[in-house]
């Protein structure tokens, strides 16, 4: 069972555009949801983290909407460049049991053309 | 710093070969993990430690086994390789849970 639901797969952006990727989990005892970004040939790195004591973080161009009644998060790149082409996936990880693991989302493949 | 490095980078084995793929890390993190991504999939967890000595299952634990003697060290192996752990792995390390995660660069394996 996927603990947490990326869409969409694949997006193309224009330069100066907003690229959103929307995420979605089930489990209320996650607390914590950290965004990797991951460049071709390269590991993921982290890239914004949010808890939900909060409903947004931003940074620089990058920003989490959180929606804790809806168990939806988002990710939002404000005037998209050809150098933020990359695959991002979002995560989720909670206390108790589970904590110290990472649930990923399967990925979106982000391609901001010039 | 090196940050967390992985060897080797590239791998080809046949099937039912054994190989060792070592992590190492110089942050002196208490977290380790291992983790596969194949294509559409994401990134799923095999196996993860929270210290020295001790390991414990992932999403994809089956054929693959992990030891964790040293702290700064995390060892991933395949007994008898087959060809549907052909994929690129990857090594993270985090201070404690729910800190952020450095990945190392990866290993490609094929298995044939």
């Amino acid at each position: 069972q996927q603990q947490v639901k990326q869409s969409p797969q694949s997006l193309i952006v224009q330069k100066g555009g907003i690229s959103i990727i929307n995420c979605a989990y089930e489990n209320t005892a996650f607390d914590y949801f950290p965004w990797y970004q991951q460049f071709p040939g390269k590991g993921p790195a982290l890239l914004i983290a949010i808890r939900p004591d909060v409903s947004e973080k931003k940074e620089g161009r990058f920003t989490i909407s959180f929606n804790k009644s809806a168990k939806q998060f988002s990710l939002h790149i404000m005037d998209s460049q050809p150098g933020d082409s990359a695959t991002y996936f979002c995560a989720a990880s909670g206390r108790g049991s589970t904590l110290g693991r990472l649930y990923f989302g399967r990925g979106t493949q982000l391609t901001v053309w010039p | 710093n090196a940050g967390v490095t992985q060897t080797p980078k590239f791998r080809v084995l046949k099937t039912g070969q054994s190989m060792t793929l070592l992590c190492a890390q110089d942050m002196n993190h208490e977290y380790m993990y291992w983790y596969r991504q194949d294509p559409g999939m994401g990134l799923r967890l095999i196996h993860y430690s929270v210290g020295e000595g001790t390991t414990a299952k992932g999403e994809v634990p089956d054929g693959y086994n992990v030891s964790r003697l040293k702290k700064q060290n995390f060892l991933l192996g395949l007994e008898s390789a087959a060809p549907s752990q052909t994929s690129v792995y990857f090594c993270a390390s985090s201070y404690r849970g729910q800190y952020e995660q450095y990945f190392g660069p990866g290993t490609r394996l094929t298995v044939t």
